[in-house]
């Protein structure tokens, strides 16, 4: 039962542009939400994160989005790089602490 | 100013022997989870550990898989007589604790069995 789910398994976008990466999640007792980024042969480094208070918060070229009533979440990247190139995952967490991750969705920035 | 630090990086076994991970946690950070990424796969929750305390194992297998959180030193996962399934990568997370859920996580292990 894949409680968040990533459907996109690729995306390529052209620097500069806008990248868009979606997550959606079943579990109604997620209040919390984070992206990370990975590269081959590394741990996730921690990207942004939001709170089911707010629908949305940004950090520099990062910007995530909170729609709680479609249990839909988005990162945008603004303007894409060649250096973010690399698999994101997004996590969700209740409670318990406990991330639960999608399958991540691997983003190419073309020059 | 060390993040989080998993040894071995790789480690090769023979299926039936015995594997230890080690993870040091960030400075500071009281609290550590283990996660798998089979091939192909997202990351998927193991266990999560305070010192000297299991506090959620509800990702663990069942059998021949155990963590601990030992007052002093790394925090360990061991996998018993492994298999060819457990081949994966093995990363380990520390955070401060709620209500930040924010968790650093190390490099990895990268466990083969042959």
């Amino acid at each position: 039962d894949q409680q968040v789910k990533q459907n996109s398994p690729s995306l390529s976008v052209q620097e500069g542009r806008i990248s868009i990466l979606n997550c959606d999640y079943t579990n109604s007792m997620f209040d919390y939400f984070l992206w990370y980024k990975k590269y081959p042969a590394e741990g996730p480094t921690f990207l942004i994160s939001i709170s089911s208070i707010k629908d949305k918060n940004e950090d520099g070229r990062f910007t995530v989005f909170l729609n709680k009533s479609a249990k839909h979440l988005s990162l945008h990247i603004v303007p894409s790089q060649p250096g973010d190139s690399a698999v994101y995952f997004c996590g969700a967490a209740g409670t318990a602490s406990k991330l639960t991750f999608g399958t991540g969705t691997r983003l190419q920035v073309t020059l | 100013n060390a993040g989080v630090m998993q040894n071995p990086r790789h480690l090769v076994r023979r299926r039936g022997q015995e594997a230890r991970l080690r993870c040091s946690p960030m400075k500071g950070h009281s609290h550590v989870y283990w996660y798998r990424q089979l091939p192909e796969e997202g990351l998927k929750f193991m266990v999560y550990l305070q010192k000297e305390n299991i506090i959620d194992e509800s990702g663990m297998p069942k059998e021949r898989f155990s963590a601990e959180f030992p007052k002093e030193g790394p925090s360990i996962l061991r996998i018993q007589q492994v298999v060819r399934g457990d081949s994966a990568a093995y990363f380990c997370a520390s955070s401060r604790g709620q209500p930040t859920y924010e968790q650093y996580f190390g490099p990895g292990t990268r466990l083969t069995v042959t």
